[in-house]
């Protein structure tokens, strides 16, 4: 993988129910990977800046994995709630800590009630 | 309210014309992102700035030029516009000048180019 790509770019889950999504980045010369919410009309904000293989990070009902060696990162929203909707955006320096910080596309989140 | 400000928040404007984007960053931090996000698109990496250097530059077009002042803030210059220039366009900034920091967003300036 030469770039961040994140699947799937959209998903409608039912309140209550748990999901994930994935964000898979380069594995060498890693150095970070962000995860981020972006709500409609706004902007976007961060959950998680992961730097360690293995790292796990928990915020309420949203945690994050993190595979360097592999190159992925899971998003999971555990007991979804309308509110969770929004676009969840990963992103990584790629080439190291000094690089551009590159976004993926985004996974869209829709929570139906 | 992340702490950055970005000025305008909307902005109509002719084709060939020169627009300027202005970005303060939060307090204290030394690191300037600047984004493209067009209809359908995600956010594309244009240029990074820490503490008045340039440190990291993506797709940036040659019409676009970008500088941060002594004083941090930074500024986005477009110019000969064309259509497609059409687009939201983010400041972000971070006290981490290694991309180890998560980024605060502006509220974006809309640039719309007739």
């Amino acid at each position: 993988i030469l770039n961040v790509e994140q699947s799937p770019q959209s998903l409608h889950v039912q309140e209550g129910d748990s999901t994930n999504f994935t964000c898979s980045f380069p594995s060498s010369n890693f150095y970070a990977l962000h995860w981020y919410r972006w709500e409609t009309a706004k902007s976007p904000e961060a959950l998680f800046v992961m730097t360690l293989n293995g790292d796990e990070k928990k915020k309420g009902r949203i945690s994050a994995t993190l595979n360097t060696k592999e190159g992925y990162s899971y998003l999971y929203i555990k007991g979804s709630q309308p509110e969770d909707s929004a676009t969840y955006l990963c992103a990584s320096p790629l080439g190291g800590g000094y690089q551009k910080v590159t976004f993926g596309i985004g996974t869209k989140l829709q929570v139906i009630p | 309210d992340s702490g950055v400000t970005q000025t305008p928040k909307h902005l109509i404007t002719a084709t060939g014309q020169r627009v300027t984007l202005r970005c303060s960053p939060r307090s204290g931090d030394l690191s300037v992102y600047w984004y493209q996000q067009s209809l359908d698109q995600g956010l594309q990496f244009l240029i990074q700035y820490y503490n008045g250097e340039e440190r990291a530059k993506g797709n940036i077009l040659e019409r676009f030029s970008a500088q941060q002042f002594p004083d941090l803030h930074s500024e986005l210059n477009l110019s000969s516009l064309e259509l497609g220039d059409s687009a939201l366009y983010f400041c972000a900034s971070s006290d981490s000048g290694t991309n180890t920091g998560e980024l605060f967003f502006g509220e974006g300036s809309r640039l719309t180019v007739l």
